[in-house]
């Protein structure tokens, strides 16, 4: 079965500063790994996803995405953070090939910047 | 881009009551459409999968009696909830993918029910 883990329930920053938000998952042979936005009371947004290929993903927002395999991370990154970012930040993963398509997500990350 | 929409926002019934959400897909063909749960500061979690012009999968522990789903056609996918009782009170997302596109999902603005 796949999994998805997101280990932090909030992360902090400060405007101006890059910020992380960490995941890490569990799936049968090659991923597919996504990341949503959630913000109050709305649905959640596409922000990015890794398919294959280059690791470093680029998406919405400036928000980009780095896919390591080794590790099995696929940490969310922003060089530079804004409080309008201050959200709940959601990673999934399905399998590439096989089983479901319906996609695993990880409990959420709420991110708060701080002016 | 791929655009679902899901109506009502909001809606406040009394217990006892059937309310009905629907979830549209706008500009892209949806076989299957998702419908999700969500409690607050908490994960999403899946109630159905939809399937266009068959019966809806339930996961374990949804009662598939009361929450009838209903995917009539490759644009829309209607959840109610009957005989809604308090603790039904919840965020309710969709989320469907474009049978043409990639494997990611797009959701809807979401539901929030409150049964009173």
């Amino acid at each position: 079965a796949q999994s998805v883990a997101q280990p932090e329930d909030q992360v902090n920053v400060a405007e101006g500063n890059p910020l992380t938000v960490k995941c890490t998952y569990s799936v049968s042979g090659n991923p597919y790994l996504f990341w949503y936005v959630q913000y109050p009371n709305r649905g959640l947004q596409f922000l990015l996803k890794y398919i294959t290929g280059d690791n470093l993903v680029k998406g919405s927002y400036g928000f980009e995405a780095e896919f390591n395999k080794s590790q099995t991370s696929f940490h969310l990154k922003k060089p530079s953070a804004l409080v309008s970012d201050s959200a709940l930040y959601f990673c999934a993963v399905s399998p590439a090939s096989g089983g479901s398509y319906i996609p695993t997500f990880g409990r959420g990350t709420s991110l708060i910047v701080h002016p | 881009g791929a655009v679902v929409s899901q109506h009502p926002s909001w809606v406040i019934c009394k217990s006892g009551t059937s309310v009905k959400i629907e979830c549209r897909s706008l500009d892209f063909q949806a076989t299957t459409m998702f419908w999700y749960r969500q409690f607050p500061k908490q994960s999403l979690m899946l109630m159905a999968t939809s399937n266009e012009g068959s019966k809806a999968t339930y996961e374990q522990g949804v009662e598939k009696d009361k929450f009838l789903i209903n995917h009539a056609s490759l644009t829309l996918s209607t959840l109610t909830v009957t005989s809604a009782h308090p603790e039904d009170s919840s965020f309710y997302i969709c989320s469907a993918r474009d049978q043409l596109g990639g494997r990611e999902a797009f959701f809807g603005q979401g539901t929030r029910l409150t049964v009173v």
